[in-house]
């Protein structure tokens, strides 16, 4: 089954503690992304990345990480996380960089993240 | 500054009674315009992509439509199993792929 997974779904942390947030994906898509999802904002790219070793920023990276070391897997970093991180978080992919064509973009089951 | 507006806000429909929401955009040039299901608790779900002015699509009881300045998703016949949050979202041509998000349209469908 084509999917993207997240883990953890659910995170409560304190100020300032490193976590991860992992994403991967089994359809050997190129394009993976993140976003965060808060009331009011609607969806906002974090960062993207269009194959291994190829990542860039989005809208909003301030306080952010990422990876790519591996085609299926792109780790959402908090180095140091504050509340104002708090929010609703999915992952994406899709074949190839989703503005061509109609590539499908398919989304993880979100990650709901607390800072305290 | 690119744009994208969804209206309305939320939507109360009978079921079988047909309805449109609309996204109007304002950017400096469309690449591509996408339009997303998202149910409570959920990842986005992909509909459709729309290129071009005039472009339309259609899945089940869906259908898409592009103009220059915005989009409608049509919905007719609606059951109570359409019931979600349609997003629709903007990539402006030239540059990197950064999606512009618009709010949202809530729809509730009533049996």
């Amino acid at each position: 089954e084509a999917q993207v997974t997240q883990n953890p779904r659910y995170l409560i942390t304190v100020t300032g503690k490193k976590l991860t947030v992992t994403c991967s994906q089994n359809m050997n898509h190129e394009y993976m992304s993140w976003y965060r999802q808060d009331p009011g904002l609607g969806l906002r790219q974090i960062y993207y990345s269009m194959n291994v070793e190829v990542t860039d920023k989005g809208d909003v990276p301030e306080g952010y990480k990422v990876s790519r070391k591996e085609k299926r897997n792109f780790p959402l970093i908090l180095e140091s996380p504050s509340p104002n991180q708090t929010s609703l978080y999915f992952c994406a992919s899709s074949r190839r960089i989703p503005r061509d064509n109609q590539e499908t973009q398919y989304f993880g089951p979100g990650t709901r993240l607390l800072v305290l | 500054e690119d744009q994208v507006t969804q209206s309305p806000e939320a939507l109360r429909l009978q079921e079988g009674e047909s309805s449109s929401l609309n996204c109007s955009y304002t950017v400096s040039g469309l690449r591509g315009l996408f339009w997303y299901r998202q149910d409570p608790g959920k990842g986005p779900e992909f509909l459709f992509t729309l290129y071009s002015a005039g472009e339309e699509k259609e899945k089940e009881r869906l259908k898409a439509t592009l103009t220059k300045k915005e989009s409608f998703l049509h919905i007719t016949a609606p059951k109570p199993e359409d019931s979600a949050t349609y997003l629709c979202a903007v990539v402006v041509a030239g540059g990197s792929y950064i999606p512009t998000f618009g709010r949202g349209t809530s729809l509730i469908v009533h049996p």
